[in-house]
């Protein structure tokens, strides 16, 4: 069965520092893709970042981006000059096969200290 | 505005009562999904449907049902509500099963069994 680990329950950064959060993954597909999805106070499930698990290039997208490494199975995302606004929950997903759905990770809670 | 829409945003059930969630996605995605969100748990799939008249269960099904009539539509019902189904309700929705398939999630319902 394919799991989503996110060892950290809660993470702390200052506003304007960078922050990594980690996330490990396994499954049994060769081509997949790879999720962070970002749940602020709102309750809503905002895409962040995803990766193609076929390409080797980290995704990027402003200041976020992941460091993927498909061989030890790792998805971390990087959090560059964090905002108070990024404060949320954060989950790592990955494909989940033939249901086509997402298995996520149990989330991390990040706060930016002002 | 393009998305998926969820009814009702909050509810408080007595246990025992039929309760049915609605979703409705107007970006006419083939798949569309259910999870069910609990503190410390993530998210986890109750059921899922890759097409308009065919659906499958997800991880934790029991004590659910859903319908899939058309393209649009994926009602979840509780046929007796237990308070263990207490939860937070996410319906999604992607274009594809297969492949890159980003998910769109709806706003949630909050449901509390008594």
């Amino acid at each position: 069965a394919q799991t989503v680990t996110q060892s950290q329950p809660e993470m702390s950064v200052q506003e304007a520092e960078t922050v990594t959060l980690s996330c490990t993954y396994d499954t049994s597909e060769s081509d997949y893709y790879l999720f962070w999805y970002k749940q602020p106070p709102s309750r809503q499930m905002i895409l962040v970042i995803r990766q193609e698990a076929y390409k080797q290039q980290n995704a990027t997208e402003n200041r976020f981006s992941v460091n993927f490494q498909k061989a030890a199975k790792s998805f971390s995302l990087k959090i560059s000059d964090s905002q108070l606004g990024d404060a949320a929950m954060y989950f790592c997903a990955c494909e989940g096969g033939s249901q086509g759905n997402l298995i996520f990770g149990k989330g991390t809670k990040l706060s930016v200290k002002p | 505005i393009a998305g998926i829409t969820q009814a009702p945003t909050s509810q408080i059930l007595a246990a025992g009562r039929r309760m049915t969630l609605r979703c409705t996605q107007d970006m006419r995605h083939n798949a569309m999904y259910w999870y069910r969100q609990d503190l410390g748990l993530g998210l986890r799939l109750i059921h899922y449907s890759n097409t308009a008249g065919t659906t499958g269960k997800g991880e934790v099904p029991d004590g659910y049902s859903v319908s899939r009539a058309n393209t649009d539509d994926f009602p979840l019902t509780l046929a007796s509500a237990v308070p263990s189904q207490t939860s937070v309700y996410f319906c999604a929705s992607s274009e594809e099963v297969y492949g890159y398939n980003e998910q769109f999630f709806g706003p949630g319902t909050r449901l509390t069994v008594l």
